[in-house]
């Protein structure tokens, strides 16, 4: 069965120090990939996705991550962190192969950026 | 463009009543899905309907719970007699035909069960 493990509950980070949120996933077919990004009392944002290609994808507000076949994992990455990027950030996973878009998510992990 | 409209977007109960979620998904998207996100846990999917069709149901509970997605107006999520374990945060979200993995997420409802 699909899972989702996002290694870190909480990251406290302070501003424009870099950052990194694991997320590491386990399914035995192919997979998309997806990070969203949840502020307080707001529905979820689409971050960024992989779902083929290029196995670095970018968000336009300089969030990387890099899908990783043979480790299963696809981390999220900034170089530099602004106070605003404080959020909590969901990892998520959906098997293609399916045809029903489920999402699995992980548990989240709260990115707290400090002045 | 409108993005996904849920509402209320509070919600009271007390045990035992029904509660009535309702979810308006963006123009030209066929696919909802609701997702449910209980204090200290992250979404769990619920169910994934069409149009008048209910696709994926593997996360609904069994009891109590149902959903709908009518050919006119909102899809509809409906707890009976609801218990204070129903207390959470429920998503809707939907997609385009044949787009599964681009879901964009409503604000949510949030259920208190008194």
């Amino acid at each position: 069965a699909q899972s989702v493990t996002q290694l870190d509950s909480q990251v406290p980070v302070f501003e424009e120090a870099p950052v990194e949120l694991r997320c590491n996933y386990s399914s035995s077919v192919s997979v998309y990939l997806f990070w969203y990004v949840q502020y307080p009392n707001q529905g979820l944002q689409l971050l960024l996705k992989y779902l083929s290609g290029s196995t670095l994808v970018e968000s336009i507000n300089g969030f990387e991550a890099e899908f990783n076949k043979s480790q299963t994992s696809f981390h999220l990455r900034k170089p530099s962190v602004h106070i605003s990027d404080t959020a909590e950030y969901f990892c998520a996973v959906s098997e293609p192969s399916s045809n029903t878009g489920k999402l699995i998510f992980g548990q989240g992990t709260t990115l707290q950026v400090k002045p | 463009n409108a993005g996904v409209m849920q509402n209320p977007r509070h919600l009271v109960r007390r045990r035992g009543q029904e509660a009535r979620l309702r979810c308006s998904p963006m123009k030209g998207h066929s696919h909802v899905y609701w997702y449910r996100q209980l204090p200290e846990e992250g979404l769990k999917f619920m169910v994934y309907l069409q149009k008048e069709n209910i696709i994926d149901e593997s996360g609904m509970p069994k009891e109590r719970f149902s959903a709908e997605f009518p050919k006119e107006g909102p899809s509809i999520l409906r707890i009976q007699q609801v218990v204070r374990g129903d207390s959470a945060a429920y998503f809707c979200a939907s997609s385009p035909p044949r787009q599964f993995y681009e879901q964009y997420f409503g604000p949510g409802t949030r259920l208190t069960v008194t």
